[in-house]
């Protein structure tokens, strides 16, 4: 499969749950992206890695946890979390080398419900 | 603060009829600006960007720095055109893609 690949497509949780969403890219890109988007709020970038080292943690909560085994897999580790957590979790990747344009690749995203 | 604001969240116009997409940023340097669409059941994706000056499906955008405006255009909007635009800035250097997104604007071409 190609570009950028999410799972869970769906996933509801209970607040004291763990959980992971898993996203994979197949673009043989160096960056990879966490946004959430909520209803009537703007896309939020999460975090940011890069080669497999994070370089931006947008004052996301510890509830949130990512994690960049190597350049084609993140993952975003979830424990007990809020009922406003509730957001689509869109993945992304982008070339992030010299030659990037800034444009990101997103997946599909992960519909995170937490009751 | 660097922010990205799309006033309208919902514009409705007839097939043939001009389009503009409003965007209005913040930002202190030198602003790189986006705009990306999302179709019915696709993915987010880039449509255009402002340093390419380019035209995509009929779309441009023009970057005027003294408005602090990124506005996308299109002179006859077509039934396929309705999706949701988003408009983003790239807060980090040129390589990033750290974007700060707008809330975006749905776009409904009527036949």
């Amino acid at each position: 499969e190609t570009g950028v690949t999410q799972t869970p497509r769906h996933l509801v949780m209970g607040m004291t749950n763990k959980k992971s969403l898993k996203c994979e890219q197949h673009l043989g890109h160096n960056a990879m992206y966490w946004y959430k988007q909520s209803a009537k709020k703007p896309l939020e970038l999460m975090f940011v890695y890069s080669l497999e080292e994070r370089v931006e943690n947008n004052s996301v909560p510890s509830r949130f946890s990512p994690e960049c085994p190597n350049s084609s897999h993140l993952f975003l580790h979830l424990h007990t979390l809020q009922p406003e957590d509730s957001a689509l979790y869109l993945c992304a990747s982008s070339p992030e080398t010299g030659r990037s344009t800034g444009e990101l690749f997103f997946g599909e995203g992960s519909r995170l419900t937490v009751l | 603060a660097q922010r990205v604001t799309q006033p309208e969240k919902l514009l409705s116009v007839f097939k043939g009829a001009p389009v503009e997409l409003k965007c209005n940023y913040s930002y202190s340097g030198s602003p790189e600006l986006f705009w990306y669409v999302q179709y019915s059941r696709q993915r987010l994706q880039l449509l255009l960007r402002h340093i390419s000056r380019e035209s995509i499906k009929g779309f441009t955008a023009d970057l005027n720095k003294g408005e602090t405006s990124f506005h996308l255009k299109k002179p006859f909007a077509q039934e396929e055109d309705s999706a949701m635009y988003y408009c983003a800035l790239n807060k980090g250097s040129s390589n990033t893609g750290k974007l700060i997104f707008g809330q975006g604007t749905t776009l409904q071409v009527k036949p």
